[in-house]
């Protein structure tokens, strides 16, 4: 059983441009969570989703940023017009819907994101 | 301040123990959580513990949890040098399953 895969694994873009990271959960999981980690701090929740469904969005900022988790296919978060501030590594998190609500969270490798 | 504090790092010999203090300041978690990040890697489930549990031990590992204090610790007795990663501590509020985070202990293991 494959485990939670992120890509880009490293992904650098200029400001204004779009970013685009991609998470598969592990097989069976359907429950999705975005973290970022900025340098010297720690994981800060973005977002939880279920297929097709956005639970809790209370870490997403207001603009710029936006996550999917459609029926068929990977979760997406797109960040538009990135800043250097938003340089980090995002990452992503899966559980089935049973461990879901114990919090035990399966976690990728994370993708980081540097903005020139 | 931060929900979860952690001190962020710790420095000891191969073959000594480890202790990871982390303070908390929800009164109402439910799960509090120890993760495991090797450099490069996302974070592994080390153990967890229950609210209304007061100690945890899986082999090497210890968990103790003072609910009154909101201190929660990891000892990890005979510390190797593969023992050497980023801990984080969480908890989980009633109410929502979704971890908050502190900013990670480095853990560096001196042979």
């Amino acid at each position: 059983n494959a485990g939670v895969m992120q890509n880009p694994r490293h992904l650098v873009r200029r400001r204004g441009q779009e970013a685009r990271l991609r998470c598969s959960p592990m097989k069976g999981h359907s429950h999705v969570y975005w973290y970022r980690q900025l340098p010297e701090e720690g994981l800060k929740f973005m977002v939880y989703l279920q297929k097709e469904n956005i639970i809790d969005e209370s870490g997403m900022p207001k603009e710029r940023f936006s996550a999917e988790f459609p029926k068929e296919g990977p979760s997406i978060l797109r960040i538009q017009q990135v800043v250097r501030g938003d340089s980090a590594a995002y990452f992503c998190a899966s559980s089935p819907p049973r461990q879901a609500y114990t919090g035990e969270l399966f976690f990728g490798e994370g993708s980081r994101l540097t903005v020139l | 301040g931060e929900d979860v504090e952690q001190s962020l790092f710790l420095s000891v010999r191969e073959g000594d123990s480890s202790v990871i203090n982390c303070t908390y300041t929800d009164s109402s978690s439910t799960y509090l959580y120890w993760y495991k990040q090797e450099p490069g890697a996302g974070l592994q489930l080390l153990t967890y513990i229950f609210s209304n549990m007061d100690m945890k031990q899986d082999q090497r590992l210890t968990v103790l949890l003072n609910k009154k204090d909101k201190h929660l610790s990891l000892r990890i007795a005979d510390t190797q040098t593969g023992d050497s990663a980023i801990y984080f501590c969480a908890e989980s509020p009633g109410g929502s399953y979704i971890p908050t985070f502190g900013r990670g202990t480095s853990l560096i293991v001196h042979p």
